[in-house]
This record gives C-alpha cells, sequence and structure tokens, in this order.
C-alpha cells in the first residue's frame, strides 16, 4: 500500500486533456513539494515536474502540475500516443523521513 | 550528459547479500544527494535508501532498515548500496538515481537504467 493515492489508470484520445490525482497527507504533499516522473516500461524514470508546477528544461509545457492542501494533479493537455506510459508523485515525508511515491497510474491513449 | 550505471545486480538466496554499485559521470559527484529507487515486476516505483553529498547522512524506507546500508566514495564517483539478510520481496530492478535542487526544493533529476536483483532459492 503506497502512501500516495493514485488511482491505477487514466486513459484519453490525442487531444484530450487528462489529469491524474494524487492523495497524501500532512507529512508529505501537506509540507513538502511534489515531484511528478513519467516512466516507459525499460527505460529510465524521467521528471516531468518538480517543486508542484515547475517543468524542467525539455519537458512540453502540455505537462503541468498543481496542489491543493494535501493532494497534488498532474495534467496532460493535447495527449498525443507518446504519452503513453506510467506516471507517479513522489514527495519527501517528514513523518518517515524519507521519500515517498504514489503507486503509479497506466496512462492510456485510445 | 549525465551518466548513471549500476551494477551488482544478480540472482541470490534468500538470506543472502548482495553490492551494487553506482558508477557515476559528467557530473561533481561530490556536491549531490544520491538515491536507490526500486521496482518490483508488476509493481511501482519504490524508494529504498538516500545519502547526503558528503555521505554523512543516510535514510532508509522502513522495509530495509537493519538490513541494507548505503555508502558511496566520492574520489570514485561511486554509489553503493549493501543488501544483506535479503528476502523474496526484495526482488526488483534497482535504479540509482541522483537529486537535483533549486532552493530548498529537490527532486530525482538523473536515473540509471537499473540493476536486477533476483532473491530467489
Amino acid at each position: 500500500q503506497s502512501v500516495l493515492t493514485q488511482p491505477p489508470s487514466a486513459s484519453g484520445t490525442p487531444g484530450q486533456r487528462v489529469t491524474i490525482s494524487c492523495s497524501g497527507s500532512d507529512s508529505n504533499i501537506g509540507s513538502n513539494p511534489v515531484n511528478w516522473y513519467q516512466h516507459l516500461p525499460g527505460t529510465a524514470p524521467k521528471v516531468l515536474i518538480y517543486s508542484h508546477n515547475q517543468r524542467p528544461s525539455g519537458v512540453p509545457d502540455r505537462f503541468s502540475g498543481s496542489k491543493s492542501g494535501t493532494s497534488a494533479s498532474l495534467a496532460i493537455s493535447g495527449l498525443q500516443s507518446e504519452d503513453e506510459a506510467d506516471y507517479y508523485c513522489a514527495a519527501w515525508d517528514d513523518s518517515l523521513n524519507g521519500w515517498v511515491f504514489g503507486g503509479g497510474t497506466k496512462l492510456t491513449v485510445l | 550528459e549525465v551518466q548513471l550505471v549500476e551494477s551488482g545486480g544478480g540472482l541470490v538466496q534468500p538470506g543472502g547479500s548482495l553490492r551494487l554499485s553506482c558508477a557515476s559521470s559528467e557530473f561533481t559527484f561530490s556536491d549531490y544527494a544520491m538515491s536507490w529507487v526500486r521496482q518490483a515486476p508488476g509493481e511501482g516505483l519504490e524508494w529504498v535508501s538516500g545519502i547526503s553529498a558528503s555521505g554523512g547522512s543516510t535514510y532508509f524506507a522502513d522495509f530495509v532498515k537493519g538490513r541494507f546500508s548505503i555508502s558511496r566514495d566520492n574520489s570514485k564517483n561511486t554509489l553503493y548500496l549493501q543488501m544483506d539478510s535479503l528476502r523474496a520481496e526484495d526482488t526488483a530492478l534497482y535504479y540509482c538515481a541522483k537529486m537535483g535542487y533549486a532552493g530548498s526544493r529537490s527532486w530525482f533529476d538523473h536515473w540509471g537504467q537499473g540493476t536486477l536483483v533476483t532473491v530467489s532459492s
């Protein structure tokens, strides 16, 4: 059971906008920045969003992040087939004194 | 281009030990905290352990406390994970990850390709 809660799956058609939620608690999302990672099978995970809503250079602005209270969301607009991947939220947890991840959301582009 | 190359994985019997290594290049290794993150077959990403840039502070997930230790050799630009008393549930692909920073904010900005650990009799 992951400390951060994500829906196991999400889907959308090309061009659509999809959002993935991530629910935590006061000791993690409520107190610390949230990061989002994209993971394609057989490859190294890649950071998409750091500190709630910041995009590293090279990440398209179709990807955006937000946070409210103890929850965060990743939004992907203009969905493309190459976006089909697993997406994870993560944050530092002050109580556990370590990083915690969500269980991951498998995004399918229909 | 930052390079992180893990090695040391393999098949080990329950109760056995393994030592993973992560060789780094193209960045000043001694300036950055590092972590190990794993992915069990069919499961999600799970943080295992982290170490500060100097090596003076270490952190562990509860499920490995007392069994795993993390260390680094900044003169060799290499991160290590010593895994003892291995269990079947430790079977996973183990990734080495470098921390990125912006002020007080941090995240895993580069990852290796992983090394597979299989614990089975």
